[in-house]
């Protein structure tokens, strides 16, 4: 059974740094992309960044490029997203999101419970 | 970035109608190499992340009972429950992959 858990989150204030990890069982990392989405009451879902099967390929959102670093440790089985200079507008549930399939496909077919982080003074 | 738009916000049906759910692109999203329209649909209950229910617009998701389906075609997409159960109350979102993928706001379905 596929399965990505989320941890990391909490409350950080304005200008902090915070580490999201992914926790990835049940496929192989190499064989598929996986992304950061967060969904606030405020913006809905937006996607933040990707990171190809084979580490090399990283996209990321205007919103949080320059702030924020995707990475992934596949002996670990595991996806990060390191997040600096918070604002309150990233205040938001972050999900990790499995492509549906092995091309880059951008659709989402396996999606972790999600972390929240809430940036406030 | 390509905007999405759904319509209506909110909709109140009765168990065993049909519902019908629209979103709209900003821009095209049929690749025309492929002809495939870079579209998917998601179902979300409170609390729960997403869940994938169509995707290249018309594809269902394994596992989707049939009563769902995608249509359209460029810019202009729907969605349709063709009869709805109490377990269908969530809210349904459209996400565009043609570029950096966007969704749209949702449309809330309640039961009448």
């Amino acid at each position: 059974e596929v399965q990505l858990v989320e941890s990391g989150g909490g409350l950080v204030q304005p200008w902090g740094s915070l580490r999201l990890s992914c926790a990835v069982s049940g496929f192989t990392l190499s064989d598929y992309s996986v992304n950061w989405v967060r969904q606030s009451p405020g913006k809905g879902l937006e996607w933040i960044s990707y990171i190809s099967a084979s580490g090399t390929i990283i996209y990321y959102a205007d919103s949080v490029k320059g702030r924020f670093t995707i990475s992934k440790d596949d002996a670990k089985n595991s996806v990060y997203l390191q997040m600096n200079s918070l604002r309150d507008d990233d205040t938001a549930v972050y999900y990790c999101a499995r492509d549906g399939s092995t091309t880059s496909s951008f659709y989402y077919t396996h999606w972790g419970q999600g972390t929240l982080v809430t940036v406030s003074s | 970035d390509i905007v999405m738009t759904q319509s209506p916000d909110s909709l109140a049906v009765s168990l065993g109608e049909r519902a019908t759910f629209n979103c709209k692109s900003s821009q095209n999203i049929l690749y025309s190499s492929n002809n495939k329209n870079y579209l998917a649909w998601y179902q979300q209950k409170p609390g729960q992340p997403p869940k994938l229910l169509i995707y290249w617009a018309s594809t269902r998701e394994s596992g989707v009972p049939d009563r769902f389906s995608g249509s359209g075609s460029g810019t202009d997409f729907t969605l349709t429950i063709s009869s709805v159960q109490a377990e269908d109350v969530a809210v349904y979102l459209c996400q565009q992959y043609y570029g950096s993928p966007t969704f749209g706001p949702g449309t809330r379905v309640d039961i009448k």
